[in-house]
């Protein structure tokens, strides 16, 4: 089993970047797709990016995906933040057995 | 149109049990696996199991083995979670979740709305 690491919160002004980190504590990031969910308050999460860089259907490219070997870790990239970008993210990933969430990080549009 | 609708809520005591079901429609359920995932109130998403599309492979996060089972019904084309030896921490929004594509497992691309269950004496 393993664990997805994320900062608690991160905040930034409109019209920033703003980058959420993602790090795996065992075993390689690469080994398995990153997935990245937005949770805005009192809806059900929705995919941002999935299979580590791919965006769905209706998601703006301002939203990004990346993976680094050499931390282990994956990246979710916000440019030309909104008011609307205001949510709760949250990485996912899994192996064999067990998928896992990452703890979330709460973005705030300052 | 893809819909997930959960049911079985509720309130009930430690150590009882409780049933949760999924009605799924709108797609062929048969060739999805299906995941059940929580989230208690204010806290972050957690996995709880998974089942392949024919019910011969099933995974559970360890806080619940062996007191969770998920199981389904293709021909009713819904998914279920029994509950037992609830626990206070077991309270949150639970919910069943369809991947992408058929036959895989590794993402949660469609949600339902949820099932509050709330464990209190």
């Amino acid at each position: 089993n393993f664990l997805l690491t994320q900062p608690h919160s991160v905040s930034e002004s409109p019209g920033k970047t703003v980058i959420i980190s993602c790090t795996r504590n065992s075993g390689s990031i690469a080994s398995n797709y990153v997935q990245w969910y937005q949770q805005r308050p009192g809806s059900v999460p929705t995919t941002v990016v999935y299979e580590d860089n791919q965006r769905p259907s209706g998601v703006p490219d301002r939203f990004s995906g990346s993976v680094d070997t050499s931390s282990n870790s994956a990246s979710l990239t916000i440019s030309g933040l909104r008011a609307e970008d205001e949510a709760d993210y949250y990485c996912q990933s899994y192996d064999n057995n067990y998928q896992v969430f990452g703890g979330g990080t709460k973005l705030t549009v300052l | 149109e893809m819909q997930l609708v959960e049911s079985g809520g509720g309130l009930v005591q430690p150590g009882r049990s409780l049933r949760l079901s999924c009605a799924a429609s709108g797609f062929t359920f048969s060739s999805y696996w299906m995941h059940w995932v929580r989230q208690a109130p204010g806290k972050g998403l957690v996995w709880v199991s998974r089942i392949n599309s024919d019910e011969s492979s099933t995974s559970y996060a360890d806080s619940v083995k062996g007191r969770f089972t998920v199981s389904r019904d293709n021909a009713k084309n819904t998914l279920y979670l029994q509950m037992s030896s609830l626990r206070a921490e077991d309270t949150a929004i639970y919910y069943c979740v369809r991947p992408s594509y058929s036959n895989s497992y590794f993402d949660f691309a469609y949600w339902g709305r949820g099932t509050l269950v709330t464990v209190s004496s």
